[in-house]
């Protein structure tokens, strides 16, 4: 697609359940990164990929948190046993390889999640 | 490791005033910063970014920013406010160690008839 698109755009769930987030980065982008943006808090860092590898696990907010990615392309950041306290709006961006990167990102819309 | 503080988590103008965003960062290696919008309800747009080079960037919608590295500074600015300037504006820095960008937490600035 011309953008990263990332689903669902809104998910309300209830505390204790799993919720599985997806980004469709841009075509050809080999770098894909998660955020998190909760009120007040700015951008909070969770993971990148490079082509399928995630070599800094370290940002995400602990082990119920996890991400993959398939095929370098299609991104899944899976939080598992939610709390209330996940609730925030989870961005993915996308970006050119490593190589010449100047780091500039390109951001979806965003996956505004709310645990009741 | 490299952060950024924005200076007010708000900012109001009059429209057709100038605007003057913020941003400091601390880097231990020459830094590559960046300015992103986000309009209502959607994701981050990058307004400019600043990597090598002449100092004084422009960007979209007239924005503009300066790195002056004796400040440690990277402030936006843009010359008279329009009412679709209203937005929240992130500053960031990349990490060419980490490959991340490490923003700041956002200044939103509200435009006023």
């Amino acid at each position: 697609g011309a953008g990263v698109s990332q689903s669902p755009s809104n998910k309300v769930t209830e505390k204790g359940k799993d919720v599985e987030l997806r980004c469709d980065p841009i075509s050809g982008h080999t770098a894909l990164y998660w955020y998190r943006q909760s009120l007040g808090q700015g951008l909070e860092f969770l993971i990148y990929f490079q082509g399928n590898s995630a070599p800094d696990k370290s940002g995400l907010p602990s082990d119920r948190f996890s991400a993959e990615r398939t095929g370098g392309s299609v991104s899944t950041l899976t939080i598992q046993r939610t709390q209330q306290e996940d609730s925030a709006v989870y961005l993915c961006a996308s970006s050119l390889g490593l190589a010449g990167n100047t780091g500039e990102l390109f951001f979806g819309e965003g996956s505004r999640l709310t645990v009741l | 490791a490299q952060s950024v503080t924005q200076l007010g988590s708000h900012v109001s103008v009059s429209e057709g005033a100038l605007v003057l965003l913020r941003c400091n960062y601390s880097s231990s290696v020459p830094p590559y910063l960046f300015w992103y919008v986000q309009y209502p309800n959607q994701g981050l747009q990058l307004l400019l970014k600043y990597t090598t080079g002449a100092t004084l960037v422009k960007g979209i919608n007239g924005f503009e920013a300066e790195f002056k590295k004796s400040e440690t500074s990277f402030h936006l600015t843009k010359p008279s406010a329009h009412m679709s300037d209203a937005a929240e504006y992130f500053c960031a820095v990349y990490s060419r160690r980490y490959s991340t960008l490490t923003f700041g937490k956002g200044t939103m600035l509200l435009v006023s008839p």
